[in-house]
């Protein structure tokens, strides 16, 4: 069965610092996508990126940047130089390959509070 | 843009009412999804629909059910809402080959 585990509830953090956020899933499935959404205060999920289990190559865009490793199920989120606008509930997800439908399944998600 | 949009972003309503909550989506997206979101147990999917007037159970249905009539449009209903429904209600959509969902901002439901 499918699972996300994030175990951090809640970070706070003092502006520019650097932050991970921790994702750890469960999945039998050779083919399978992780996601990292973040909702800010006014509640719509924001799509921030999509990773194939394909490709393990590390992503970086701006001031965030994701570590995906197999040999450990973690799918990581960084966030360098934290600013404010950051603070928010970020969810990582999990949908297995396939046609057709596939569902998504949430970690509990990580509040993260950014004062300044 | 895509845009998900939900007919009402508070709502509050007593105990045995009908309530109906409404999504429309914009980007002809085939699937749509009902999730509710509760703290400590993130997003649970509620219903979800691949196509118009299907429908398929997801992990808590139980006092729910919901309508696809138009391909832009779906409604989760509360046919008789009770306290423990309390919760923020997000539905989203997408395109059957790509598991990307976008969301709508939320519908914020309490019931007294």
């Amino acid at each position: 069965a499918q699972k996300v585990t994030q175990a951090q509830t809640e970070i706070s953090v003092v502006e520019k610092e650097d932050v991970t956020l921790d994702c750890v899933y469960e999945t039998r499935d050779t083919t399978y996508y992780l996601f990292w959404y973040k909702q800010p205060p006014s509640g719509e999920l924001v799509f921030l990126i999509r990773r194939n289990s394909f490709d393990e190559q590390n992503e970086i865009s701006g001031r965030y940047s994701w570590n995906f490793q197999k040999s450990t199920s973690s799918f990581n989120f960084t966030i360098t130089a934290s600013q404010v606008v950051d603070s928010a509930v970020y969810f990582c997800a999990l949908s297995e390959g396939g046609t057709g439908f596939q569902k998504l399944v949430f970690g509990t998600g990580t509040r993260l509070l950014v004062s300044p | 843009d895509v845009k998900v949009t939900q007919s009402s972003r508070y709502l509050v309503k007593r105990t045995g009412e009908k309530v109906f909550l409404e999504c429309v989506q914009d980007m002809d997206h085939e699937n749509m999804f009902w999730y509710r979101q509760d703290p400590g147990l993130g997003l649970r999917l509620i219903y979800f629909s691949y196509d118009v007037k299907m429908k398929e159970k997801g992990d808590i249905p139980e006092g729910y059910s919901v309508s696809r009539e138009k391909k832009e449009r779906f409604s989760l209903i509360l046919e008789s809402a009770s306290t423990n429904q309390t919760s923020m209600y997000l539905c989203a959509s997408s395109f059957p080959a790509d598991n990307e969902q976008f969301f709508g901002p939320g519908t914020r439901l309490t019931v007294l």
